[in-house]
């Protein structure tokens, strides 16, 4: 079946810092991807989007990189803050809107 | 902004009773979905309606059925809770069936089941 996986299951950074969190996929007939954020005691929320025909997309201190050759995702987050200690999933559907998660990646921001 | 309501947020059950968990969205979306977010497995997709009184098998619909009536409500049934559905169960909603957009999800209800 189709998979989505995350490259590191924790990562701490410092406050102001810019944070990388990645994500490889499988299934090249994805076209739209998406990255949220979950906090705790929350659901996932969307943070930013991105369709297969682009490379790059900027949002808020957020800028999501599709490489479609290796498969490969990611979210940079720029000056990180306390606030954005969460666990972030990438996502990825294809037709009819099903959409499939990876286990998720927990960021933590250290002050 | 999307509202997506849960009507529970904790919920305790003993084996074999039957469970409904509702949802409600506000905006008119057409997708609705049913997760469950285990620690390790990340969310899995148990039940989705593309419209009212239709339903698709997700990846784990085994003990579960669902119910859409209207178009804003989602129910996820557990017909026989067992313990191995102690869970964190998660609706979600998005716009339509042939576009992709993102899914807008509910602060979730936890289900244990004794």
């Amino acid at each position: 079946g189709e998979s989505v996986g995350l490259h590191l299951p924790t990562l701490s950074v410092q406050e102001g810092d810019n944070s990388i969190i990645n994500c490889a996929y499988s299934n090249s007939a994805s076209d739209y991807f998406i990255w949220y954020k979950q906090e705790s005691g929350k659901g996932p929320q969307f943070i930013i989007d991105i369709r297969s025909n682009m490379d790059k997309r900027q949002g808020q201190r957020v800028t999501v990189l599709l490489n479609k050759t290796v498969k490969h995702l990611s979210l940079q987050i720029a000056a990180t803050q306390p606030g954005d200690s969460a666990v972030y999933f990438c996502s990825h559907s294809g037709g009819y809107q099903k959409v499939t998660f990876g286990t998720g990646t927990k960021l933590q921001v250290i002050p | 902004d999307v509202k997506v309501t849960q009507s529970s947020r904790y919920l305790v059950k003993r084996t074999g009773e039957k469970v409904f968990l509702e949802c409600v969205q506000d905006m008119d979306h057409e997708n609705m979905f049913w997760y469950r977010q285990d620690p390790g497995l990340g969310l899995r997709l148990i039940y989705f309606s593309y419209d009212v009184k239709m339903k698709e098998k997700g990846d784990i619909p085994e003990g579960y059925s669902v119910s859409r009536e209207k178009k804003e409500r989602f129910s996820l049934i557990l017909e026989s809770a067992s313990t191995n559905q102690t869970s964190m169960y998660l609706c979600a909603s998005s716009l339509s069936r042939q576009y992709n957009s993102p899914l807008h999800f509910g602060n979730g209800t936890r289900l244990t089941v004794t």
